[in-house]
């Protein structure tokens, strides 16, 4: 079984519905991130969890919320989705190792907003 | 703030040929470095690291060393195949914050 899970994996959407992604993970790690991936921009940080009180903006949060209801789960809404937000998410967890700090990914949601 | 850049792709490569992904990083400090890959319809998953200068992180038969003065940190193989088609991503984590920065992605494809 898939240590890191989300659900759906591919949605089809309108503009303006409210959608979320769920995230699970069954490592027992801390910190939880979620991701979007737009081609040739690499993956930039949506939101981060370090742990179940802790959450944190990254850089591109606008439009976005999240909720961490317990260590293994941290979900992503979107309150109204926009053409724009088209992209492929990923959730990732990571524990603290040293000074390594590797990541551990989903294997992504394909969102598209129409 | 804490950036990477990668090489543009597509890269197109026949089998068995050598490989390199050029990556530069900026930060304060020296961050941890790592190489991830995505196969295709797949998350990404960690290929190689190195903590401190002159590290090398090899792994599947890729490699890439820290190199502190040129604040860089290639990846490398010596012959390619097919099922390394894929996207590499080179990525510091960045101690403002502690998070990973990645590049923006290289896409590999390997023709037999």
């Amino acid at each position: 079984d898939a240590d890191v899970t989300q659900t759906p994996r591919n949605r089809i959407t309108k503009t303006g519905k409210r959608i979320m992604l769920e995230c699970s993970q069954t490592k027992g790690h801390d910190r939880m991130y979620w991701y979007r991936q737009d081609p040739g921009l690499g993956l930039r940080l949506i939101y981060y969890s370090f742990d179940v009180k802790d959450i944190n903006k990254g850089e591109i949060s606008d439009g976005y919320s999240v909720s961490r209801q317990a260590q293994a789960k941290f979900s992503l809404s979107l309150e109204s989705a926009i053409p724009n937000q088209t992209a492929l998410y990923f959730c990732a967890t990571s524990d603290y190792r040293g000074s390594l700090y590797e990541q551990f990914f989903g294997p992504g949601t394909r969102l598209t907003v129409l | 703030g804490d950036s990477v850049t990668q090489m543009e792709g597509p890269v197109t490569l026949s089998e068995e040929a050598f490989l390199t992904i050029n990556c530069t990083y900026t930060a304060t400090g020296y961050p941890s470095l790592f190489w991830y890959v995505q196969y295709p319809g797949e998350g990404l998953q960690l290929l190689l690291k190195a903590t401190k200068a002159d590290d090398k992180g090899s792994n599947k038969g890729f490699e890439a060393t820290y190199r502190k003065e040129t604040t860089s940190f290639h990846l490398e193989k010596g012959s390619v195949q097919v099922s390394d088609s894929a996207v590499y991503f080179c990525a510091l984590f960045s101690n403002q914050g502690g998070k990973l920065i990645f590049g923006q992605g290289t896409e590999l494809s390997v023709k037999p």
